[in-house]
């Protein structure tokens, strides 16, 4: 079945790179996401990656994928305090608009 | 941003009492989305249209259902809340060659 997995918590200090990993079980995923959700918002849309692409950066951002461990990863150089938030992968499967997400990773970031 | 607004942004209403919440865009997306997010479980997938009046649902539809008369409304009502429904809901919307969701900044919704 679907499932998507990430661990709850990662606490790196300001100024550090920060690695939050997920994993995921379907291989006919299509695209892989991030996104962001700061303390009483929305989720907002961070990256995503194409299912036949191994890495992305955008900035700060640099996305990692694995299709063999099924293992996806986002890595934010230079971490902030304004990065502390959940963070949540999520994936869409072939030939359809849905998406599976996981439980998120909540990112705090101290001084 | 995306245009999308959800009303009420804050409901407490007690157990047994029909809700509904509406998700407004103003972005002429063809997809929207209702999902509920609880701690443990990430975002959940309630009901989800591809049209208006072409509605399909989620994961976890039991007690919800959801009408789009208009492209841009996409209303969710819960006929008769229980506590098991306390959370807090978001609407997302997509276009239609594109897979990426944008959401709305969520109803957090008490039933007492």
């Amino acid at each position: 079945g679907e499932d998507v997995e990430q661990s709850l918590f990662l606490s790196v200090r300001e100024g550090d790179s920060s690695v939050i990993n997920c994993t995921y079980t379907d291989s006919s995923s299509t695209y892989l996401y991030w996104y962001k959700q700061e303390p009483g918002a929305g989720l907002q849309l961070l990256t995503y990656i194409f299912s036949n692409m191994d890495m992305k950066q955008d900035q700060r951002l640099t996305v990692l994928l694995n299709k063999k461990d099924k293992h996806l990863s986002l890595r934010i150089a230079d971490t902030q305090t304004g990065d502390s938030a959940i963070y949540f992968c999520a994936e869409t499967l072939y030939n359809t608009d849905k998406l599976i997400f996981g439980t998120g990773t909540r990112l705090q970031v101290f001084p | 941003d995306a245009g999308i607004t959800q009303s009420p942004r804050h409901k407490v209403t007690e157990t047994g009492t029909p809700v509904t919440l509406r998700c407004h865009q103003t972005e002429n997306h063809r997809y929207m989305y209702w999902y509920r997010q609880d701690p443990g479980h990430g975002l959940r997938l309630i009901h989800y249209s591809y049209g208006v009046k072409d509605t399909d649902k989620g994961e976890v539809s039991d007690g919800y259902s959801v009408s789009r008369s208009k492209t841009e409304d996409f209303l969710l009502t819960l006929e008769s809340a229980t506590s098991s429904q306390t959370s807090v809901y978001f609407c997302a919307i997509s276009e239609i060659e594109r897979y990426e969701q944008y959401f709305g900044p969520g109803t957090r919704l008490t039933v007492t």
